[in-house]
């Protein structure tokens, strides 16, 4: 079964640093999402990759797709406080026409002002 | 309403009592999926419902685990005789689409912790 490694597993950085977060995964990836948590929350959706090298961005944070599709790394830009959380990726698991998502294990990041 | 709702919000069970969780999807989306997260653990796959239909259900991990959805929009997430490795947080996510590429959106959870 597909498996995601996300790495580090927390991260602890000063406010204004930047940061990478990165996920690898034991098979192709055929749609790579990003989520962040926060402690009591559920999962809020940042970002969606599909094809191999593909790169996406949102205010400060960017996301991309290796050309062989089994790594994913999110990138975050002068941290501020409020990107502290959990970040989650999330691999596009196919069956029947729909998807059912399989998680890394999360990384929990906290900002330090 | 706006997004997906999910209650009770937290869940106090001692062992061997049965438990009911409730989602609410956002109106109108075909696929619902629940979603166990241990934790210090990413979310982990239970079930999914295609509008009242239950296509999958192997990712729940006993047949203590029961869920339905039975008019294709609220969803019941129900755990009989409960242990305590049952503690966690329980999420549901709906989806609009029915084909691979739709993104999920989750509900806040429900925490459950059985003594």
């Amino acid at each position: 079964s597909q498996e995601l490694e996300q790495s580090p597993q927390s991260l602890i950085v000063q406010e204004g640093k930047n940061l990478t977060i990165n996920c690898t995964s034991s098979k192709t990836l055929y749609g790579l999402y990003w989520y962040k948590q926060k402690y009591g929350e559920g999962l809020i959706f940042l970002m969606m990759l599909q094809k191999g090298g593909e790169e996406k961005s949102h205010e400060k944070i960017t996301a991309k797709l290796d050309e062989k599709k089994q790594q994913s790394s999110l990138h975050i830009t002068a941290s501020q406080p409020s990107h502290a959380g959990i970040y989650l990726c999330g691999a596009d698991k196919k069956m029947q026409g729909a998807q059912k998502l399989v998680f890394g294990q999360g990384t929990r990041l906290t900002i330090n002002p | 309403g706006a997004g997906v709702s999910q209650s009770p919000r937290y869940k106090v069970a001692k062992r061997g009592q049965d438990v009911a969780l409730r989602c609410d999807p956002i109106s109108g989306h075909v696929s619902l999926f629940w979603y166990q997260q241990a934790l210090g653990q990413g979310p982990e796959f239970l079930t999914y419902f295609q509008n009242e239909a239950q296509l999958d259900k192997s990712g729940l991990p006993s047949d203590r685990f029961f869920a339905e959805r039975p008019e294709g929009s609220v969803s019941t997430l129900k755990i009989q005789r409960t242990q305590q490795e049952d503690s966690a947080v329980y999420l549901c996510a709906s989806s609009l689409e029915r084909l691979a590429g739709g993104e999920q959106f989750f509900g806040p959870g429900t925490r459950l912790t059985v003594l």
